[in-house]
């Protein structure tokens, strides 16, 4: 959706640095999202935001961080505790009123040697 | 917390024929359920949902029915074509109130043949 950016779409880094993957969206949605995937293991659940300053860890949160210090803004942090960083990161969001789905971003494809 | 199982994992069916895949959930909270398509290298794009108070959903080739007692809910794809050919995801969501959070079946590869 044109209105979720999602930045860079490619990125590299050395393993041990930590990166910040960038998520904006123009939509005034309340809710926000993190998934991570790999081949095979559909979209996992790293973390997610209802309202600013207040988030809630997915199924995999372990290496990773996030904030929530503004409505249109979810950055995700991937430590260098993360042992698997390199995977394709899809940001998302929804209304949070009944009956509203996911907007996705384009996704970052993250890659670490 | 949620947990949607979804198979098949993988799918192969000729052009025109029909794709079913199935999808359950685990939390009777649940009652909003899209799904969502996906190809190569791109961002998942919804392509119908059913709420839990509708039993069938139709737009066009594509349809979902919705088992609410069972907690089962299916995709269905008729006369498919080539361009069907991609990763299907099927999603529950909670009604508003508390923690919403959003959980995905492991997805399905369909391929349609020629």
């Amino acid at each position: 959706d044109g209105g979720i950016t999602q930045s860079p779409k490619y990125l590299f880094r050395k393993e041990g640095q930590n990166v910040t993957l960038s998520c904006e969206q123009n939509l005034n949605h309340d809710a926000m999202y993190w998934y991570r995937q790999d081949p095979g293991q559909g979209l996992r659940l790293i973390y997610y935001s209802q309202i600013v300053n207040d988030f809630q860890k997915g199924d995999i949160a372990e290496g990773y961080s996030v904030s929530r210090e503004k409505k249109e803004s979810f950055p995700l942090t991937v430590t260098s505790a993360q042992k698997n960083p390199t995977a394709f990161y899809l940001c998302a969001s929804r209304d949070t009123g009944l009956n509203s789905p996911l907007h996705f971003g384009n996704g970052t494809r993250l890659t670490v040697t | 917390g949620e947990n949607v199982e979804q198979h098949p994992s993988t799918l192969s069916v000729q052009e025109g024929d029909s794709a079913v895949i199935k999808c359950t959930y685990s939390d009777s909270a649940s009652n909003y359920f899209p799904w969502y398509k996906q190809e190569l290298g791109k961002r998942p794009q919804l392509i119908i949902d059913i709420r839990s108070n509708v039993g069938e959903k139709k737009d066009q080739r594509i349809a979902v029915t919705l088992n609410k007692t069972a907690k089962h809910f299916s995709l269905h794809i008729t006369e498919t074509q080539p361009e069907d050919s991609a990763v299907y995801f099927c999603a529950a969501i909670r009604r508003s109130g508390g923690y919403q959070k959003v959980t995905f079946g492991i997805g399905t590869k369909l391929q349609v043949i020629p």
